[in-house]
């Protein structure tokens, strides 16, 4: 399945790194999102995106900085993470903000 | 209360045999519910869309109690493969967006 794709799968970056997630839809959607999923932990929603407006930022620290340059295309840029940051990074899109949501495999992130 | 809640589990079912589990979800005014699956390490996938009527996919059954503010899923015939989390999805008061429960864990036993 390609309608959602992540890169890169696996990072690991020390804590005075800068790095970007990418995400990619192809299904035409109009809503993006990023989550996060620590281990053993039910999702968390970061960010969405309607219509490439961010619409909610559900309280996420500022070294977590979100992109949307177009309906197709999410970023997250990441900077001076801590270690509590490693996680799953998934990134999902819908048609519109009450729709089902199709997700990437995600980003595993390792922050040293 | 939170807006989406699961019973975590796990349920230990024997293959072959019937398992049913709800969620309940706090927005009365909520219209889209859905049920995904999550296996360990990888990504949330779309099980099936919850209707007013309930919905049946092969061994899969989703039902709707709007007075109770409950979802309900049933696996009939339990798989090995059937052993994942079982996410709840529905819309919040916050923002009307979805938010999804943390997920009810099913261990299939031979």
């Amino acid at each position: 399945e390609t309608g959602v794709t992540q890169t890169p799968r696996h990072l690991v970056m020390g804590m005075t790194n800068k790095k970007s997630l990418k995400c990619e839809q192809h299904l035409g959607h109009n809503a993006m999102y990023w989550y996060k999923q620590s281990a053993k932990k039910p999702l968390e929603l970061m960010f969405v995106y309607s219509l490439e407006e961010r619409v909610e930022n559900n309280s996420v620290p500022s070294r977590f900085s979100p992109e949307c340059p177009n309906s197709s295309h999410l970023f997250l840029h990441l900077h001076t993470l801590q270690p509590e940051d490693s996680a799953l990074y998934l990134c999902a899109s819908s048609h519109t903000s009450s729709d089902e949501q199709f997700f990437g495999p995600g980003t595993r992130l390792t922050v040293l | 209360r939170k807006e989406v809640e699961q019973d975590p589990g796990p349920f230990n079912v024997p293959e072959g045999a019937t398992v049913a589990f709800n969620c309940t979800y706090s927005n009365s005014a909520s219209q889209s519910f859905f049920w995904y699956r999550q296996d360990c390490r990888k990504e949330p996938k779309l099980l099936m869309s919850v209707y007013s009527s309930g919905n049946e996919d092969g061994r899969f059954t989703a039902q709707l109690n709007r007075a109770s503010q409950y979802i309900s899923l049933l696996i009939r015939d339990s798989k090995l493969s059937d052993s994942a989390t079982y996410l709840c999805v529905a819309p919040t008061d916050s923002w009307g967006k979805l938010q999804f429960g943390a997920g009810t864990q099913v261990v299939v036993t031979p």
